[in-house]
């Protein structure tokens, strides 16, 4: 168990809905990062934040938004989903997101559009 | 950060050592090599990582090259439940870490 929770760990929903999946980091961990594993793309960065502030952006869409709330944990907002949006999507932390880190990764949310 | 190249998939004989190797050829003094596996669909968890110097911990070793061109992950006795996809990743001046296609080590009976 690494200590990071995400839920659901399933979640099934149409084309063109919204839906939101929620991290909880490590107890102490103040940086979150959010992946995406498609079975085409593989492990894809898509945003990272530190102590509620973005810190770094990788691909992620502009339909697709994150936060990190004051306790920590963060949400990641997927919108007007398309077929191809359907991935596992992992949240990871670290203690302070500096250089030297390693990252702790929950069990994912397989997102499945139909 | 650096990019790196790893073989697509390789096998291993139950309770032999595993060598995962990686070309890191364009890696900066500054940059950490770091080592995940992702088992099935599983989340990636950390193995090990390094700078210069070779290390070693409970689940494996990570070897170096003096140039820090390339480094090798030894896995002293490889399990079936070893069988994953192993990724090298260069890291730098932040911990965005991106992950490449990895390795995919099948431990066979």
């Amino acid at each position: 168990d690494s200590g990071v929770t995400q839920t659901p760990k399933h979640l099934i929903t149409a084309t063109g809905q919204r839906v939101t999946l929620r991290c909880s980091p490590r107890s102490g961990d103040l940086s979150v990062y959010w992946y995406q594993q498609s079975l085409d793309q593989g492990l894809q960065f898509l945003i990272q934040y530190y102590n509620g502030e973005e810190r770094a952006k990788g691909n992620i869409l502009e339909r697709f938004s994150a936060q990190q709330f004051p306790d920590l944990h963060s949400e990641l907002n997927l919108s007007s989903l398309e077929l191809g949006d359907s991935a596992l999507y992992f949240c990871a932390s670290s203690a302070d997101g500096a250089t030297n880190e390693k990252l702790f990764f929950g069990s994912g949310t397989q997102l499945s559009v139909l | 950060d650096a990019k790196t190249t790893q073989p697509p998939s390789m096998d291993c004989a139950e309770g032999r050592a595993a060598n995962l190797p990686c070309n890191h050829s364009t890696i900066s003094g500054n940059e950490y090599v770091y080592w995940y596996r992702q088992i099935h669909s599983q989340g990636p968890q950390y193995i090990i990582h390094g700078l210069k110097n070779n290390e070693t911990n409970e689940m494996a070793s990570l070897i170096i090259t003096e140039d820090r061109k390339s480094s090798t992950l030894i896995l002293p006795h490889a399990t079936l439940r070893d069988t994953a996809v192993y990724y090298c990743i260069v890291i730098g001046n932040n911990n965005d870490m991106r992950f490449g296609a990895g390795t995919r080590l099948t431990v066979k009976p």
